[in-house]
């Protein structure tokens, strides 16, 4: 079935540094691909998306890059900072009309001081 | 405020004794959405919905029922949890597919 890799599944960086995070995709059409954060109890948010007919997309110090040829798309956040400490979850929407969400199990990632 | 809210937040229950999870969202969104989350699986998806009497197996159903009679409101069922039901659970609304999901708050279940 369809499935979404998360690599890596924990992540040290210290402050001001830069953090990657890469996931690859199985369903060739999926059209949407977004990032969550979770903080510590509390509920996913959107931090970032991208759609298929886009390479790259930025806000601020969060971009994503997607290759739909190798089925692949990162985050980068750039100018880490603690706060930047959770989990963070790609996703990529999956089957006829997209309406399947298949989730990677999520980075840690600690933004060390 | 626009928001999602699950109820109850926190549930200790038994096997075998049938439980509703509520979830209800005031943005008028079409798309709303069941997931668990479990410790190194990340959120996997249990069932969704399109749009009112329109709803859909994701990736783990078994043991688990919806229905979708009102636009705003999407419960989930257990018929009849078993302890491998126990679990984080997330509602989730979003104005379509391929678009920003809204999380609800959660809800931890336990089954003994």
């Amino acid at each position: 079935g369809e499935n979404v890799e998360q690599h890596p599944s924990t992540l040290s960086v210290q402050e001001g540094d830069s953090a990657v995070i890469k996931c690859t995709y199985s369903d060739s059409a999926s059209n949407y691909f977004p990032w969550y954060k979770q903080e510590l109890g509390k509920r996913p948010q959107l931090i970032i998306d991208i759609r298929s007919n886009v390479g790259e997309k930025k806000d601020q110090r969060i971009a994503v890059t997607l290759n739909k040829t190798a089925k692949h798309f990162s985050l980068h956040i750039t100018e880490t900072q603690p706060e930047d400490s959770a989990v963070y979850f790609c996703a990529a929407s999956v089957g006829t009309g997209g309406f399947k969400t298949i989730f990677g199990a999520g980075t840690r990632l600690f933004v060390k001081a | 405020e626009a928001q999602v809210t699950q109820n109850p937040r926190y549930l200790i229950t038994v096997t075998g004794k049938k439980l509703t999870v509520t979830c209800s969202q005031n943005m008028n969104h079409e798309y709303m959405s069941w997931y668990r989350q479990d410790p190194g699986l990340g959120l996997r998806q249990i069932y969704y919905s399109m749009n009112v009497e329109v709803t859909d197996k994701g990736d783990v159903p078994e043991g688990y029922k919806v229905s979708r009679k009102e636009k705003r409101n999407f419960p989930l069922i257990l018929e009849s949890p078993s302890p491998n039901q126990t679990s984080l659970y997330f509602c989730a609304s979003s104005p379509t597919s391929e678009y920003e999901q809204y999380f609800g708050p959660g809800t931890r279940l336990t089954v003994t």
